[in-house]
This record gives structure tokens, C-alpha cells and sequence, in this order.
């Protein structure tokens, strides 16, 4: 059974602190999707990472796809408010069709 | 509108009602999956159709569940005998290609 591990789960910083949310899993992901969800929204793709040792950049999130895909970070610098949300990592499964989704990420950004 | 739209946005039942789910998705999306979330909690993975053909429904939960996509389009997921562990919100996701998968906001099941 593939898995995804995801730290923190919940994450309460200033505005403006640095972090970083982790995604790890002892299976190989032919890619790995980053979404941020709000409350009564459904999931919204950020980011997809396909090749091992990737890194992707969205304004101030960075995106880095483990050698191995097995595992994947994010890192927000200077977090404002309007980060705040629900991160989630998803690996494609097995199959190549259904996502398998890590626990998420609770953002709180206070200011 | 362009996105993935379920409803009811909300629904609340009594133990051992049924209830019926249903998702339009972007239209000429091959691919439609379901998932069901906790509160709090990443998605989980129900079921999967390419057009009309349901590939794969290993994550429904029970015999109680059931899916269709009759033509291709338009799908509904029905529920019975509702019990309260079934509360949960419950996503529509719809794709060219398996991915990337466009997600619904969801319709938010409250077993009473």
C-alpha cells in the first residue's frame, strides 16, 4: 500500500517566518502534486513534480521532488496571511489514475 | 460556469436514509474520480470512471456505496442505509488525462 506522510500537521507562524511542510513515503511516485484547499473549497493543483531532484518555484513557494520520488518539500518564505489554508501532497498511485493524498498541512498566518 | 460543479452543496440525513451525490464535470473530461474526506483529513480515493466505465471502485467502502456515470458525462454517487461514519465531505474530480485532476467543491454529508 502506497502512503504519504505529511509534517507538520499544523503549522501557526507570523507573518512574514519562513517554514517548510514535508512529504514522505517509502514508494516511488511517477509524480507528486502540491494543492491548497480553503475551507468549503475543493482542492486547487499549485504544482505538479515530475522528475527526481525538481525544483519548482511559484512566487514565493518552493517546490523539491526527492532524487528518489519518494519524498517532497515545500517551503513558503515570507508567509502572509492569505497563505492560510490546507496543504496537501498527492502522489499518483500505482495505477497511474487515483491520487493518493497525504494527511495535509494546516497553515495558520497571523499578522 | 468552466469548473467541476456537485451538489447538493450540503446534505443532511437521518441514519439509514439514502441519498444521491451528483457531479457535472468539466465538460469533455475523460476521466471523473471520487473521494471522500474527513474533517481535517487528505482525501480518499472512491472510485474512477473513463467515460462511461468504471476502471476502478477499490476505495468504496462498502457494498452501500455505489457510483455510475451512465453516459459518459454526469456522474452520481448514491449512498444507502446511511450511517453516521458516512459524514464526511465528498469531492468530484474531473481530467483530460488521469492527471491533473480538477476538483469540485464538494458536497458536505452530515449524518444525523
Amino acid at each position: 500500500t502506497q502512503l504519504l506522510e505529511q509534517s507538520p500537521q499544523f503549522l501557526s507562524i507570523q507573518e512574514g517566518e519562513n517554514l517548510t511542510v514535508y512529504c514522505n513515503s517509502s514508494s516511488v511516485f511517477s509524480s507528486l502534486q502540491w494543492y491548497r484547499q480553503e475551507p468549503g473549497e475543493g482542492p486547487v493543483l499549485l504544482v505538479t513534480v515530475v522528475t527526481g531532484g525538481e525544483v519548482k518555484k511559484l512566487k514565493r513557494l518552493t517546490f523539491q521532488f526527492g532524487d528518489a520520488r519518494k519524498d517532497s518539500s515545500l517551503h513558503i518564505t515570507a508567509a502572509q496571511p492569505g497563505d492560510t489554508g490546507l496543504y496537501l501532497c498527492a502522489g499518483e498511485g500505482q495505477a497511474g489514475t487515483a491520487l493518493i493524498f497525504g494527511k495535509g498541512t494546516t497553515l495558520s498566518v497571523s499578522s | 460556469g468552466a469548473g467541476v460543479s456537485q451538489s447538493p452543496r450540503y446534505k443532511v440525513a437521518k441514519r439509514g436514509q439514502d441519498v444521491a451525490l451528483r457531479c457535472d464535470p468539466i465538460s469533455g473530461h475523460v476521466s471523473l474520480f471520487w473521494y471522500q474526506q474527513a474533517l481535517g483529513q487528505g482525501p480518499e480515493f472512491l472510485t474512477y470512471f473513463q467515460n462511461e466505465a468504471q476502471l476502478d471502485k477499490s476505495g468504496l467502502p462498502s457494498d452501500r456505496f455505489f457510483a455510475e456515470r451512465p453516459e459518459g458525462s454526469v456522474s452520481t454517487l448514491k449512498i444507502q442505509r446511511t450511517q453516521q461514519e458516512d459524514s464526511a465531505v465528498y469531492l468530484c474530480a474531473s481530467s483530460l488525462a488521469p492527471q491533473p485532476q480538477h476538483f469540485g467543491d464538494g458536497t458536505r454529508l452530515s449524518i444525523l
